[in-house]
């Protein structure tokens, strides 16, 4: 079984400034990787994955986020948001080789101050 | 292309009533995956489908089930609806099983009362 911990579950920033949303996993197999955002009232759009490779991925919007397996964590990283990046983020992972199913963490709120 | 689309978008039940939830997902997409999402327990994986077979299911009660058409529309219903029923249920689709890339619909909110 896996399970997904997002060790902020609010990230207050100031406009322009850089921001890295947390997340570390626990799985006895190997997983796949994934950030979403959810703004208000609407589904979950997906930022970026890790499949395989290199294990600094970019994302839409400006996001990246770097896959450490020896620390088990995915942390997500902007060098400068912006106030319309004011979202839910979800971290999630999935079983390699599995079916398509997603266990999610509790998520974090990044509010983008002006 | 379409996105995923689901409907309604908002529902209003009593308790002990049953319920029918419907997605439809991008066109050419043949997985869909079912998710509860709630202020206190998160996003939670309900099931999931693929070509009209149930692939995997999460850990809730006989009182959600699913099913997927032949053209991947996908329907979930919950009966004997109970307060902690409420919730948004987000339907996402992917290509095949393997894709590991999901596209999530708006939702459906689902109140209880």
């Amino acid at each position: 079984a896996q399970s997904v911990t997002q060790l902020d579950s609010q990230v207050p920033v100031f406009e322009e400034a850089p921001v890295e949303l947390r997340c570390n996993y626990s799985s006895s197999v190997s997983v796949y990787l994934f950030w979403y955002v959810q703004y208000p009232n609407q589904g979950l759009q997906l930022l970026l994955k890790y499949l395989s490779g290199s294990t600094l991925v970019k994302g839409i919007n400006g996001f990246e986020a770097e896959f450490n397996k020896s620390q088990t964590s995915f942390h997500l990283r902007k060098p400068s948001v912006h106030i319309s990046d004011t979202a839910e983020y979800f971290c999630a992972v999935s079983e390699q080789g599995g079916s398509e199913k997603l266990v999610f963490g509790k998520g974090t709120k990044l509010t983008v101050n002006p | 292309k379409a996105g995923v689309t689901q409907t309604p978008r908002y529902l209003i039940k009593t308790r002990g009533q049953q319920v029918t939830l419907s997605c439809s997902p991008i066109s050419g997409h043949r997985s869909v995956s079912w998710y509860q999402q709630t202020p206190g327990q998160g996003l939670q994986f309900l099931f999931e489908y693929f070509s009209e077979t149930q692939r995997n299911k999460g850990n809730f009660p006989g009182r959600f089930s699913g099913r997927q058409f032949s053209n991947s529309r996908s329907e979930m219903n919950v009966s004997t609806l109970e307060l902690g029923d409420s919730a948004l249920y987000l339907c996402a689709s992917a290509m095949d099983s393997t894709s590991y890339e999901q596209y999530f619909g708006p939702g459906t909110r689902l109140t209880v009362t």
